[in-house]
């Protein structure tokens, strides 16, 4: 258990709708980041927080947004969803925001678009 | 642009020792990392290397090379539990870049 959380676990969707994808970091981890992972594509980074503001931007769609709150935790927002959206997706949590740094992963929203 | 290479499968055998490649193209660099990741669960950190060399963690050591744009993961007196993909990713560009991973499969 990494101690970071990630809900809900399993989602499945309809083309077009949209989706909120919930994470809390580890106690006293500052720097929040999201990660896609297709079959076909690996890992792929799309956004790091750090405090509430965003810090580092990847291979992130427009139609998907994401915010850190105050306390913290960090929503991932996916519209207009498409069937090429399915994947699972990762919040990984971290104390600094730079290397030298260890993430700590998430187990994962599966994300099914049908 | 931002590249990096690795096998996509291995296969070794339970006791043996495995070297898994990885190369990368980047123009900021700021360190390597390997990650383990069971299928259907979350990556685990293994390692980072930020200058060159060797280092050492039990059973598992990874070496980098910048000028040549190389690291390996050495996995030593494998154990069938080390059956996983195997994830480098550099640093670089304000983020880590991952590779697709190597599938490593452990045979008695």
């Amino acid at each position: 258990d990494s101690g970071v959380t990630q809900t809900p676990k399993h989602l499945i969707t309809a083309t077009g709708q949209r989706v909120t994808l919930r994470c809390s970091p580890r106690s006293g981890d500052l720097s929040v980041y999201w990660y896609q992972q297709s079959l076909d594509q690996g890992l792929q980074f799309l956004i790091q927080y750090y405090n509430g503001e965003e810090r580092a931007k990847g291979n992130i769609l427009e139609r998907f947004s994401a915010q850190q709150f105050p306390d913290l935790h960090s929503e991932l927002n996916l519209s207009s969803l498409e069937l090429g959206d399915s994947a699972l997706y990762f919040c990984a949590s971290s104390v600094v925001a730079a290397p030298p740094y260890e993430q700590y992963f998430g187990p994962g929203t599966r994300l099914t678009v049908t | 642009g931002q590249n990096i290479d690795q096998p996509t499968e291995m296969t070794a055998t339970e006791g043996a020792i495995v070297q898994i490649n990885c190369t990368y193209q980047t123009s900021g660099f700021n360190g390597l990392f390997w990650y383990q990741q069971h299928a259907g669960e979350a990556p685990t950190f293994l390692s980072y290397n930020v200058l060159d060399g060797l280092e050492e963690k039990g059973r598992f050591s990874s070496f980098l090379s910048r000028s040549k744009g190389y690291s390996y993961l050495l996995l030593k007196e494998l154990q069938m539990k080390d059956s996983a993909s195997y994830l480098c990713a550099f640093f670089g560009a304000n983020n880590l870049f991952f590779g697709t991973g190597t599938r490593l499969t452990v045979i008695p």
